[in-house]
Formats: C-alpha cells, sequence, structure tokens
C-alpha cells in the first residue's frame, strides 16, 4: 500500500492564479482531511470528509474548496491564490469505522505552495 | 475541542529518559489524548493515544493522572533520530469525522 500520496510536491503560483492540490489514499478509508501548515506552527484544519459525496468546513476554509467524488480521491482547488495560502498543505485519511475512538490519521507528505 | 498547552522545546542527550508534559484543563469526558510526532518536510506521524492511566507501546508510554487535565509522553532512551516536534491532541468523535486541533507542539532535540 502507498498510504496517501499528493501532487504535486512543490509549486509556485503567481497571485490570482488556480490551481488543484491531489490527494489520493490507497486504504479504503472513509475520512479525509485536508490541514494547512505555515512556518513554526501546527497543522490548522481547512476541509474534511466523512464519505464519497460528504464535505464540510474546517477551522480555515475560506479560499479552498474541495469534492469528494469518490473514496479514494479528495482533490482541494485553490482558486484565487494570495499570498497568505503559501503554506504546506497536508492530505491525511483514517479508517472512519470505529464509531467512539478517535482514530489514527495517515498523513500524505504534503505539497508545498509558494505564492508570489 | 479541548485546548491544550506544552512546552515549546526541550532538550535532552541520547539514551535519557524524555517526559513531555501537556496540559488539557477543560478536557471533555469522551475526549481521547493523542499524541503525532512530525519530522521535518514530513506528514505527522501516529505515536499512542490513552483515555486513562498509562498506556505504553513498542515507542512510547502515556501516563494520563485520574483528573485527565493534563498527560505525559514517556521516550524511553532517546536517540538521536527522535528529534523532532510532538503534538499533544485532545479530541472525540462528535460532530463528525476526527476532527484534531494541533497546536505549536514541543520541539525536542536530542543530542550526542
Amino acid at each position: 500500500n502507498a498510504g496517501v500520496t499528493q501532487t504535486p510536491k512543490f509549486r509556485i503560483l503567481k497571485i490570482g492564479q488556480s490551481m488543484t492540490l491531489q490527494c489520493t489514499q490507497d486504504m479504503n478509508h472513509n475520512y479525509m482531511y485536508w490541514y494547512r501548515q505555515d512556518p513554526g506552527m501546527g497543522l490548522k484544519l481547512i476541509y474534511y470528509s466523512v464519505g464519497a459525496g460528504i464535505t464540510d468546513k474546517g477551522e480555515v476554509p475560506n479560499g479552498y474548496n474541495v469534492s469528494r467524488s469518490t473514496t479514494e480521491d479528495f482533490p482541494l482547488r485553490l482558486e484565487l491564490a494570495a499570498p497568505s495560502q503559501t503554506s504546506v498543505y497536508f492530505c491525511a485519511s483514517s479508517a472512519g469505522t470505529s464509531g467512539r475512538v478517535q482514530e489514527t490519521q495517515y498523513f500524505g507528505p504534503g505539497t508545498r505552495l509558494l505564492v508570489l | 475541542l479541548a485546548k491544550t498547552t506544552q512546552p515549546i522545546s526541550m532538550d535532552s542527550y541520547e539514551g535519557q529518559e524524555v517526559n513531555i508534559t501537556c496540559s488539557h484543563n477543560n478536557i471533555a469526558t469522551n475526549d481521547y489524548i493523542t499524541w503525532y510526532q512530525q519530522f521535518p518536510s514530513q506528514g505527522p506521524r501516529f505515536i499512542i493515544q490513552g483515555y486513562k492511566t498509562k498506556v505504553t507501546n513498542e515507542v512510547a508510554s502515556l501516563f494520563i493522572p485520574a483528573d485527565r487535565k493534563s498527560s505525559t509522553l514517556s521516550l524511553p532512551r532517546v536517540s538521536l533520530s527522535d528529534t523532532a516536534v510532538y503534538y499533544c491532541l485532545v479530541g472525540d468523535v462528535t460532530g463528525g469525522g476526527n476532527k484534531l486541533t494541533f497546536g505549536t507542539g514541543t520541539q525536542l532535540k536530542v543530542e550526542l
């Protein structure tokens, strides 16, 4: 199993450009998440999904959109890139089957985004 | 989600035991305590999780007192490869998903 994969690894965007960060997991997990991490800070939740066709906002959703058409894929869309979106973006997944136990989240390697 | 407080940084030497304490005064009844480790340029990795008393696995122990307002991650005999940021997280599964709230973590530096 590859686990959680993310593409691209690194990208430079100009202000106002758009892009999609790709995330795929091969563990058949129900739950998927997008986080951003600014330098020296902890991760902040952008969006999450509890299953195909279901998404919800996290702590910092403004400027981003997501979709979940399949169990495996959870792309993150930036429509109008701004310098404040310069960050490292991590995708994660968890099984979503334990019910009452907070499950382990498995993280991808991250996408480093620079907006100039 | 409960707010957590942990030291910004800690230094240690190889072979020593390291204890990182996390404070979570407003922990709720359904909350679990989870620790993640993050190396530079990598995503966080799960270390250990507990609800009360003591939990031990192959890499760490987690001590949780009866009032659950704090917890201590114990790393036995650390090595250089344990240099990383350690995050304490408190939360539950209510409200949908398994949402985690990350603080700034504790930067552990292990030296020879």
